[in-house]
């Protein structure tokens, strides 16, 4: 069973920096057969699926298009987790973000983390 | 706006079905036999309840069914339990632009 457990502060000043964490257990990053997810969810843009990345034979990442500009998601092999990095962040960034995982085959997230609520404010 | 739109609310009584629809609404929406359901509590992260349009993950109760009809899925919940009561979201693969968008969300109440 995997487990996905995140980490990471929960305030942010604005223009800064928001860096989370999750660790996986029951799987590994380096999958060929797993994608690694990061959403969003806040009151005024719902669910939002931010970006993912996945191994096969290499590393590969996809964004949205609406945090394309600003977000790095990125594995860490020896620690088996991955991060999320959004810039430049407002207001707007306020959301609670999960991690998830997907089995790389239909755009399903079977595994989810506890969530981490992160409000941006000075 | 969101390409897949929810009603904002459904209910039903003990031992009722309900349906939950899920429509399309931007042709940029790609393949839609990717849909997927999520159930939603309060303050906890989604679950998988049904993807690709009508599957079942091990260990999701049969009275959980899904369906797709022309550019309208829909999610039954046959004898309804007090515990069904929760957000249910659907999904749908995007095309390579945004890749997965969600709906707004539909809230279950049991009566």
């Amino acid at each position: 069973q995997v487990q996905l457990q995140q980490s990471g502060p929960g305030l942010v000043k604005p223009s800064q920096t928001l860096s989370l964490a999750c660790a996986i257990s029951g799987d590994s990053v380096s999958s060929n057969s797993a994608a690694w997810n990061w959403i969003r969810q806040s009151p005024s843009r719902g669910l939002e699926w931010l970006g993912r990345t996945y191994y096969k034979s290499k590393w590969y990442t996809d964004y949205a298009v609406s945090v394309k500009s600003r977000i790095t998601i990125s594995p860490d092999t020896s620690k088996n987790q991955f991060f999320l990095q959004l810039n430049s962040v407002t207001p707007e960034d306020t959301a609670l973000y999960f991690c998830a995982r997907d089995d790389n085959t239909g755009w399903k997230f079977d595994s989810w983390g506890q969530g981490t609520l992160v409000t941006v404010s000075s | 706006q969101s390409a897949l739109t929810q009603p904002p609310s459904a209910s039903g009584s003990p031992g009722q079905s309900v349906t939950i629809s899920c429509t399309r609404t931007n042709s940029d929406v790609g393949s839609y036999s990717y849909v997927s359901w999520y159930q939603q509590y309060p303050g906890k992260a989604p679950k998988l309840m049904i993807y690709a349009v009508s599957k079942r993950p091990s260990g999701v109760p049969d009275r959980f069914s899904g369906s797709k009809s022309g550019n309208t899925a829909s999610l039954t919940v046959a004898g309804l339990q007090a515990e069904d009561e929760a957000d249910y979201y659907c999904t749908s693969y995007a095309g390579s632009n945004n890749y997965v968008v969600f709906g707004g969300g539909t809230k279950l109440t049991v009566l």
